[in-house]
C-alpha cells in the first residue's frame, strides 16, 4: 500500500488564485520531504526539500516566495502555490523516505492546471 | 554535462525479448542508486535499488560500473506490461538525501 499519501489528486484553479497540496507520510515519520514537478516528456525536477520545524530549502530558480513550503510535523508537509499563472500548470509530486540511504517513495502526485 | 542523462527512447521491443538501458551520472561522489518505473501520468515506483555488487528480481537486474560511472537496467522475457517510462535517480553526493533523476527512457512492448 501507498507510504506517502498527496492530495488533491487533481485540482483546476482560475489564474491569480492560490492552491494547497498536502503530503503525508502514512508509514514513517520524515523530517525530510522533497517537492518535484514534472512537466511533460520531461523529469522531474527537484523544487525544494521541506525540512520539519525549519525553512524549506529552494533549488536554484524556485521562487520561495510563490512556492511555499510548511513542514509542521514529522508526517505532513505542504506546498501552496500562490498567484497561480497558466505556466505553473504542471504535475506537482511529493516524496519522502525513512532515511538518508533508502529510496525515495512518492505521493500520488497533484495534477494542477491553471485557467 | 547533465548531472543524470538516460537515452530518451523510444525503445519499442518485442514481446519476449531482453532489452537493456544505461544510464550515466558525472558525479563520482554519489552512493545511491534507484531505478523506477513510471506509467503515463502517474507518479514513479520505485523498481528496484542498484547495489554495487549488482542485484536481481526476477526479470529484472540492475547493474552499478562506479568505474564507468553508469547503472544499468536489464529486463528478460519482457511482457506488455513492463511498457512504461523507466527513471534513474542518483543521489547528489555522499550524506545528501537529495535525488536527480534522469530524463526517463520509454519502452513500448510489442505484442
Amino acid at each position: 500500500g501507498a507510504v506517502v499519501s498527496q492530495h488533491p489528486s487533481r485540482v483546476i484553479c482560475k489564474s491569480g488564485t492560490s492552491v494547497k497540496i498536502e503530503c503525508r507520510s502514512l508509514d514513517f515519520q520524515a523530517t525530510t520531504m522533497f517537492w518535484y514537478r514534472q512537466f511533460p516528456k520531461q523529469s522531474l525536477m527537484l523544487m525544494a526539500t521541506s525540512n520539519e520545524g525549519s525553512k524549506a530549502t529552494y533549488e536554484q530558480g524556485v521562487e520561495k516566495d510563490k512556492f511555499l513550503i510548511n513542514h509542521a510535523s514529522l508526517t505532513l508537509s505542504t506546498l501552496t502555490v500562490t498567484s497561480a499563472h497558466p505556466e505553473d500548470s504542471s504535475f506537482y509530486i511529493c516524496s519522502a523516505r525513512g532515511s538518508q540511504w533508502s529510496p525515495l517513495h512518492f505521493g500520488n502526485g497533484t495534477r494542477l492546471t491553471v485557467t | 554535462r547533465k548531472e543524470v542523462e538516460q537515452d530518451p527512447g523510444p525503445f519499442n521491443v518485442p514481446e519476449g525479448a531482453t532489452v537493456a538501458f544505461n544510464c550515466t551520472y558525472s558525479n563520482s561522489a554519489s552512493q545511491s542508486f534507484f531505478w523506477y518505473r513510471q506509467d503515463c501520468r502517474k507518479e514513479p515506483k520505485l523498481l528496484m535499488s542498484v547495489y554495487s555488487s549488482g542485484n536481481e528480481d526476477g526479470r529484472f537486474t540492475a547493474q552499478l560500473n562506479r568505474a564507468s560511472q553508469y547503472i544499468s537496467l536489464l529486463i528478460r522475457d519482457s511482457k506488455l506490461s513492463d511498457s512504461a517510462t523507466y527513471l534513474c535517480a542518483v543521489n547528489r553526493d555522499f550524506g545528501n538525501e537529495k535525488l536527480t533523476f534522469g530524463t526517463g527512457t520509454r519502452l513500448t512492448i510489442i505484442p
